[in-house]
């Protein structure tokens, strides 16, 4: 089964940090593009970030400089590592599969985790 | 950047069908469009991917009674027999360039 399964999520005060996890099973994070994506309480999905299987990395302009994607490639697993965290960074964090674009062909994001709910209050 | 536009809430009656609509900003009607499907407090389901010339791939698992297609800029998706089970918010997605993802604003769905 191809399964994607986020952790790390919690209460954390502004300006705080936090490291969120995606294990991967059933595919490889190295051979796809790798995306997180948001949902802040009662709103819409927002596109934080992606990691192509290049090893480039792309960044919404709200997380810009704040976050960094990452992928380790012998436990499968994909990170987002949160600094300088702000109110309104509190949403469900979405793993996703997709979210890339080579050679005029756009991979559409097709596999989403469970989703990890990060609150950043005082 | 495209800018995805998609009507905030839409009904439908049990049995009936519905056609969604997820349209695209000006210069960017030729681009690929993916469906996701979520029930309140779930995650998102990928649905499908709709092409310009109205081609759709739909991934593993979606019931036949989910299609799409599409018009210009508008790319659709059309749920037959609608079931109670189909109410939930719809959200399309596509390549946003600088912005590389982009989600349109979501259409919550209700079946009567």
């Amino acid at each position: 089964e191809v399964r994607l399964v986020e952790s790390g999520g919690g209460l954390i005060q502004p300006g705080g940090s936090l490291r969120l996890s995606c294990v991967a099973s059933g595919l490889t994070v190295t051979n796809s593009y790798m995306s997180w994506v948001r949902q802040a309480p009662g709103r819409g999905l927002e596109w934080v970030s992606s990691l192509y299987t290049s090893g480039n990395t792309y960044y919404g302009d709200s997380v810009k400089g704040r976050f960094t994607i990452s992928r380790d490639s012998s436990k499968n697993t994909l990170h987002l590592q949160m600094n300088s965290l702000r109110v309104e960074d509190t949403a469900v964090y979405y793993c996703a599969r997709g979210g890339g674009y080579s050679n005029y062909l756009y991979f559409s994001v097709d596999l989403w985790g469970q989703g990890t709910l990060v609150t950043v209050s005082s | 950047q495209p800018v995805l536009t998609q009507s905030s809430s839409a009904s439908a009656s049990l049995g009936s069908s519905v056609k969604l609509t997820c349209t695209l900003s000006s210069g960017h009607s030729s681009f690929i469009v993916a469906w996701h499907q979520q029930h309140p407090g779930k995650a998102p389901r990928y649905l499908m991917n709709v092409e310009s010339r109205g081609t759709y791939i739909k991934g593993s698992g979606v019931p036949d009674r989910f299609s799409g297609s599409s018009s210009g800029a508008d790319r659709y998706l059309t749920i037959s027999n609608l079931q109670s089970e189909d109410e939930a918010d719809y959200y399309c997605e596509a390549w946003g360039g600088n912005t590389h993802v982009v989600f349109g604003g979501g259409t919550k769905l209700t079946v009567l």
